[in-house]
């Protein structure tokens, strides 16, 4: 079974708008990673959070995570039509039996050019 | 440099065949996870080693399901008696280290099977 949800399923924006995508957890994490997914280059790490951190940028993402809430969010600004893909949160839980990736069901992005 | 490598990309499998998916992870990753992924679904655990070790495989659906990495790299996940409901991608992940620590998993393309 998936941990969270991603929130909306899909969302289709223009060229240099702004998308946010949405991630809630059910159970307690040590980290929060989100990934991309495209047809020709696969699953891609794009950055982690770890849950003593509140934000992180790294280029024109920002993440957000609220541990109270049990929720993180992804923020890409001024997107590119080469942003089109799935985005996935995947919390990370870290055991003796080395780190699981849990996944969420995604959100399918649209950038329209 | 090389990242991981999944073949075949593409398998068309009848009902009942067996099939063998081989990922070949990064040079000197210790680490190694295999997932599935359902259409329109997120990837979902399998199984991971720890070089050769297989030290979870507790996501593994069905006694039809079998993974090894006996000489702790290359791997291969064998489904005996597919069924249609195994129809999916089959992703392979490696790590660096032994999983103690943060560590990014680097994901290959994916193998896509199709059971008839």
């Amino acid at each position: 079974s998936q941990q969270g949800e991603e929130d909306p399923q899909a969302l289709s924006i223009q060229e240099g708008e702004n998308a946010t995508m949405n991630c809630s957890y059910k159970t307690s994490i040590n980290n929060l990673q989100w990934y991309r997914q495209n047809s020709g280059r696969g699953l891609v790490h794009l950055i982690l959070i770890r849950s003593n951190e509140r934000e992180k940028h790294s280029g024109r993402l920002r993440v957000t995570l609220d541990t109270s809430k049990k929720s993180s969010s992804l923020l890409i600004t001024a997107s590119r039509a080469a942003d089109t893909a799935s985005y996935f949160c995947a919390t990370d839980f870290v055991r003796e039996y080395g780190n699981k990736l849990v996944f969420g069901a995604g959100t399918i992005l649209r950038v329209k050019s | 440099g090389a990242g991981v490598s999944q073949s075949p990309r593409y398998k068309v499998a009848k009902r009942g065949q067996d099939v063998a998916l081989r990922c070949d992870p990064i040079s000197g990753h210790v680490s190694l996870f295999w997932y599935q992924q359902a259409l329109g679904q997120g990837p979902e655990f399998l199984t991971y080693f720890q070089n050769e070790a297989q030290l979870d495989k507790s996501g593994l659906p069905s006694d039809r399901f079998f993974a090894e990495r006996p000489e702790g790299s290359v791997s291969t996940l064998k489904i005996q008696r597919t069924q249609q409901e195994d129809s999916a991608v089959y992703l392979c992940a490696s790590s660096r280290t032994y999983g103690f620590e943060e560590e990014t998993q680097y994901f290959g393309p994916g193998t896509r099977l199709l059971v008839l």
